[in-house]
């Protein structure tokens, strides 16, 4: 069975740009959750969705958004761009809300 | 607030028991959990467990929970080469934070095995 999907594997950005990530959960996983994992920490909670409502949010500025679609896939949008936003990207999913959740490889973003 | 601690680093030799320790805060959490990220890589799950329990075992990894102290260890028996990764602690959030079920993760503990 396939894992969690993420794309691109690696991105470059300069400041001020946009930038989308893409996710594609376990097939029968109904949750999607977005970590950000800055080099030498570890992941931060960023948001939950579920059935495709958001059911919770990390303490990120309203510049990070995120949305799920019918499938259950997902996207993080992020906007005006900072250096300090380079980090890998992890999305996880589960089955719903509670249960244990298992990640993807992540998206390595880069931001000059 | 909710916080876990992780030692950073711990060494140890080839065939050795690795013990990596962990503690909380949040007397809510309902599963504790570690994963393993290699470089470059996503979080793998190693194993979890719920907070009515004190102890796991799944072959060669032991976890121990002693809830009154919020202290978490994940033992690895005969521990290889290839066990060499970050090691990260998780919590899940308590209802309270509006993101039941999500994971609070230490810094992560660097394992490195030496042949």
């Amino acid at each position: 069975d396939a894992g969690v999907t993420q794309s691109p594997t690696h991105l470059i950005k300069t400041r001020g740009q946009h930038v989308t990530l893409r996710c594609s959960p376990i097939s029968g996983h109904k949750s999607v959750s977005w970590y950000q994992q800055v080099l030498g920490q570890g992941p931060q909670f960023i948001f939950q969705y579920y059935e495709k409502e958001e059911r919770g949010r990390g303490n990120f500025p309203d510049r990070f958004s995120a949305r799920q679609f019918p499938n259950y896939s997902s996207e993080l949008n992020v906007n005006a761009l900072l250096l300090g936003d380079s980090a890998l990207y992890l999305c996880a999913s589960r089955t719903s809300i509670g249960d244990t959740q298992y990640f993807g490889p992540g998206t390595r973003l880069t931001v000059l | 607030g909710e916080d876990v601690e992780q030692s950073l680093f711990l060494s140890v030799r080839e065939g050795d028991s690795s013990v990596i320790n962990c503690t909380y805060t949040d007397s809510s959490s309902t599963y504790l959990y570690w994963y393993k990220q290699e470089p470059g890589a996503g979080l793998q799950l190693l194993t979890y467990i719920f907070s009515n329990m004190d102890m796991k075992q799944d072959q060669r990894l032991t976890v121990l929970l002693n809830k009154k102290d919020k202290h978490l260890s994940l033992r690895i028996a005969d521990t290889q080469t290839g066990d060499s990764a970050i090691y990260f602690c998780a919590e899940s959030m308590g209802p309270n934070g509006g993101s039941q079920g999500n994971l609070i993760f230490g810094k992560g503990t660097k394992l490195s095995v030496k042949p």
